[in-house]
């Protein structure tokens, strides 16, 4: 079946660079996501990207896509205290016809001052 | 919040007990999801709707059921709490037409089943 899986923790420091890493195994899978989730709060959409790209940015924001090996990861440059927080990845099940998305544990980010 | 209103945000119950969550939209999406919120889990869909009286389940959908009278309004129920509920649900719409559009959340109920 679908899998999503994510590391679960990184730590970096102020104004380091930070690289969050999903696997998945849909081949099937349209769109990929990534979401970010501050404590006591509901999932806020970062971005998604089409699963026939490689790359996209938006601002400090990177997605990079590797279709062949079903990885896909999110950089955010000159990383900020405000950035702390669980960033998950989630895949859109296109086999399913529901529109609903498979979503990875969570990556807990660390920012350091 | 993308005009999601979850209530209630917290609720305590005792194990037995029905417990009704609602969800309500003012962006007329066609689509609304329930998920819950684990530790070592992620989001986990329980039940989704894809119109008014059109339900379906998700992967964790034992224990619970829903419905949908009205397009802006998607109710979860446990039928009698169990402790294996304590969790925080989600609920989620989707913006547009095409079924992978991205999902929008509420900001989550808090259920703790003692």
């Amino acid at each position: 079946g679908e899998d999503v899986e994510q590391s679960l923790f990184l730590s970096v420091r102020e104004g380091d660079s930070s690289v969050i890493n999903c696997t998945y195994t849909d081949s099937s899978s349209t769109y990929l996501y990534w979401y970010k989730q501050e404590p006591g709060a509901g999932l806020q959409l970062l971005t998604y990207i089409f699963s026939n790209m490689d790359m996209k940015q938006d601002q400090r924001l990177t997605v990079l896509l590797n279709k062949k090996d079903k990885h896909l990861s999110l950089r955010i440059a000159d990383t900020q205290t405000g950035d702390s927080a669980i960033y998950f990845c989630a895949e859109g099940t296109s086999s399913s016809n529901t529109g609903k998305l498979i979503f990875g544990q969570g990556t807990t980010l660390q920012v350091k001052p | 919040d993308a005009g999601i209103t979850q209530s209630p945000r917290h609720k305590v119950t005792e194990t037995g007990t029905p417990v009704t969550l609602r969800c309500h939209q003012t962006e007329n999406h066609r689509y609304m999801y329930w998920y819950r919120q684990d530790p070592g889990h992620g989001l986990r869909l329980i039940h989704y709707s894809y119109g008014v009286k059109d339900t379906d389940k998700g992967e964790v959908s034992d224990g619970y059921s829903v419905s949908r009278s009205k397009t802006e309004d998607f109710l979860l129920t446990l039928e009698s709490a169990t402790s294996s509920q304590t969790s925080v649900y989600f609920c989620a719409i989707s913006e547009g037409l095409d079924i992978n559009s991205p999902l929008h959340f509420g900001n989550g109920t808090r259920l703790t089943v003692t």
